[in-house]
């Protein structure tokens, strides 16, 4: 199994552009989650799917973040306009069902200028 | 919604000596424990985990306990190899779906 798939691996823009992080699961798994880590607040939980439908967006900063699965094996992270507060890496996981162990992907350093 | 309390933020500790890392949670309905290891520039590993009808789990160097009055749960590093110098994480999952709340994270340094 290839785990879970993000890309891209780095991204650097300016802000006020549109960024988009996409995430493939590794095949099977019903859950998805989205985290973003930063040295100030650690990892935090953004928002998760089941079964492609998002359970809890409590943790999505503001109205800029807006995440989507389509389908079972993809989903998008955008972040419309972005800041230079929104740099951080930004990891994505999947898990088989709940109270399962997430498996995270190597995530996408982001840098806003 | 649940908070997690990790400690220490930082552990120096001798090759060979054991390391000991806590965390605390506050959800009493909280039903799962992972442990996380994360290497620099990598992504978070599981490690081990436990559950809560589990007092104590073990996989070769490292081990688990699980206090539920308390609501606290620790991690044992034995026999520390230079290798085992990472960050790691403990989270807790509240009992309603899959969501993981992180503790702080705890840089550990074996010195050889």
């Amino acid at each position: 199994d290839a785990g879970v798939i993000q890309s891209p691996r780095h991204e650097v823009t300016e802000m006020g552009q549109e960024v988009t992080l996409r995430c493939k699961p590794i095949s099977g798994h019903d859950y998805l989650f989205w985290y973003r880590q930063t040295m100030m607040r650690g990892l935090e939980l953004l928002i998760y799917f089941n079964n492609n439908v998002p359970i809890d967006d409590s943790g999505m900063p503001e109205d800029r973040f807006s995440a989507k699965m389509p389908n079972a094996s993809f989903s998008t992270l955008k972040i419309q306009p972005s800041e230079p507060r929104d740099s951080a890496v930004y990891f994505c996981a999947s898990s088989w069902t709940g109270n399962q162990p997430q498996h995270f992907g190597d995530g996408t350093r982001l840098s806003i200028l | 919604g649940e908070n997690v309390e990790q400690h220490p933020s930082t552990l120096s500790v001798q090759e060979g000596d054991s390391a000991v890392i806590k965390c605390t949670y506050s959800d009493s309905a909280s039903n799962y424990f992972p442990w996380y290891k994360q290497e620099l520039g990598k992504r978070p590993q599981l490690i081990i985990d436990i559950r809560s009808n589990v007092g104590e789990k073990k996989d070769q160097r490292i081990a688990v306990t699980l206090n539920k009055t308390a609501k606290h749960f620790s991690l044992h590093i034995t026999e520390t190899q230079p290798e085992d110098s990472a960050v790691y994480f403990c989270a807790a999952s509240e009992a309603a779906g899959n969501k993981l709340t992180f503790g702080g994270g705890t840089r550990v340094l074996v010195k050889p």
